[in-house]
């Protein structure tokens, strides 16, 4: 989903499907991709990462996708389950001077996991 | 081993007082970041640590807010003069090495600063 305003986008998929979050991320530079989890009152914690001379990469029931061609990031999630709702955020990290601000963090998309 | 640490976990202030938040990184991060996170909202860039070198201080919403660190270790986020848009969860990250070198980011769980 695509951040708007203030409000995160929440995408809700049922226990047991797939979920796929995107983002969408800035700088075509940027050569190095993270997935981050925050559950409610936690900080972000790392899913699974990526490299751009990667497309594709897989983790425990985690899957992460690169096109690099549209700037498009996206996760996907098997077998969604009840603890996997939380707020997923994309960083991605461009080369350059030594500075704080070469990660970029997304808005975060919110999953909502029903029963 | 342990983690990120932050204290306090919450911390509610008065408009127009002084707070001061700590973050404890990973032992042997040279790298240490602060970030604010409004309600429902993204991570907000404050200020960059790296070894011995000048922070980056760039993001920085004003002259209120200031940050230091001694060496490599223990970090304080002060915010001065508090406000109400001020209320957020403020989070600390450590990396091995330098974001330019795209070191993974571990964060700590963050102080909930209120502002009343």
């Amino acid at each position: 989903g695509e951040s708007v305003g203030l409000h995160l986008p929440t995408l809700s998929v049922q226990e047991g499907d797939n979920s796929i979050i995107n983002c969408a991320y800035s700088n075509s530079a940027s050569d190095y991709f993270i997935w981050y989890k925050q559950e409610s009152g936690k900080g972000p914690q790392f899913i699974i990462d990526i490299r751009s001379n990667m497309d594709k990469r897989q983790g425990q029931r985690v899957t992460v996708l690169l096109n690099k061609t549209v700037k498009h990031l996206s996760l996907q999630i098997a077998a969604t389950q009840p603890g996997d709702s939380a707020v997923y955020f994309c960083a991605e990290n461009a080369p350059g001077e030594n500075y704080g601000q070469n990660f970029v963090f997304g808005p975060g998309t919110r999953l909502s996991v029903l029963p | 081993g342990a983690g990120v640490s932050q204290s306090p976990s919450n911390k509610v202030t008065e408009k127009g007082k002084d707070v001061e938040l700590r973050c404890d990184p990973i032992s042997g991060h040279t790298a240490l970041y602060w970030y604010r996170q409004r309600l429902g909202q993204g991570l907000e860039f404050l200020i960059y640590f790296q070894g011995n070198s000048a922070p980056d201080k760039s993001g920085l919403p004003s002259d209120r807010f200031s940050a230091e660190r001694t060496g490599e270790s223990v970090s304080t986020l002060t915010i001065q003069r508090t406000q109400q848009e001020d209320s957020a969860v403020y989070l600390c990250a450590s990396s091995l090495g330098p974001a330019a070198a795209s070191y993974e980011q571990y964060f700590g769980p963050g102080t909930r600063l209120t502002v009343t």
